[in-house]
């Protein structure tokens, strides 16, 4: 079956430090990769996305680039801010009307 | 707009009491879908609507009803519910054909059942 594995936390860093928050996945055919970003007390917020092999998704200031030949889909912030602060889950699809296969979540904790 | 919406933000309920969960959004998709978060864990697929017809129930007890009036409205039921249903629960929206899609998500509802 279709699965998602990204490294476990609670990651802490200072402001300004290079972030990674690895993710792995297992699918059939091509699925679609997404990062989502889960605020304190809130709902999910699409982070990024990409839909096929090298595909690189990116927003404020995030990265994650599709590759293919190692199954991964790594989330990169060259410089993390205390706004940051969140739980991060990476997340697959495979198809248009399927539920998202999650990973388990990676809390981030920005210090200042 | 890529805004899903739902309500109430917040509930407390009883046991015995009925009650439901609203959701909605304008984005013109035909797939929309019911999760169910607990702390510090990823949201768990409860139900799946394709054309406001139920496509996937994830074994999830009959004390969870759910609805799809038509294709912009999802509902949720609640009645009889037990304390461990205190969780968040999640509504999303995405296309329903073709390619694999971006699953856009409401706020939640945190509900607390004593």
């Amino acid at each position: 079956g279709n699965s998602v594995t990204q490294m476990e936390g609670p990651v802490t860093l200072s402001e300004e430090a290079f972030l990674t928050i690895n993710c792995t996945y297992t699918a059939t055919g091509y699925p679609s990769l997404f990062w989502y970003v889960q605020y304190p007390g809130e709902g999910l917020q699409l982070l990024l996305k990409a839909t096929k092999a090298d595909d690189k998704g990116s927003n404020k200031g995030f990265e994650a680039t599709y590759r293919k030949e190692t199954t991964s889909f790594h989330l990169e912030k060259g410089s993390v801010q205390v706004s940051d602060s969140a739980v991060y889950f990476c997340a697959l699809s495979t198809r248009g009307n399927t539920p998202l296969v999650f990973g388990k979540g990676t809390r981030l904790s920005v210090i200042a | 707009d890529t805004e899903v919406t739902q309500t109430p933000k917040h509930l407390v309920m009883g046991m015995t009491n009925k009650k439901s969960l609203k959701c909605e959004q304008h984005m013109g998709h035909r797939a929309m879908y019911w999760y169910k978060q607990k702390a510090k864990k990823p949201p768990e697929l409860m139900f799946v609507y394709s054309y406001e017809k139920l496509s996937i129930n994830e074994s999830v007890p009959s004390r969870f009803s759910p609805e799809c009036p038509n294709s912009s409205l999802l509902n949720l039921h609640l009645h009889a519910l037990q304390p461990e249903d205190s969780a968040l629960y999640l509504c999303a929206s995405s296309q329903d054909r073709g390619p694999p899609d971006t699953q856009y998500f409401g706020p939640g509802t945190r509900l607390t059942v004593l």
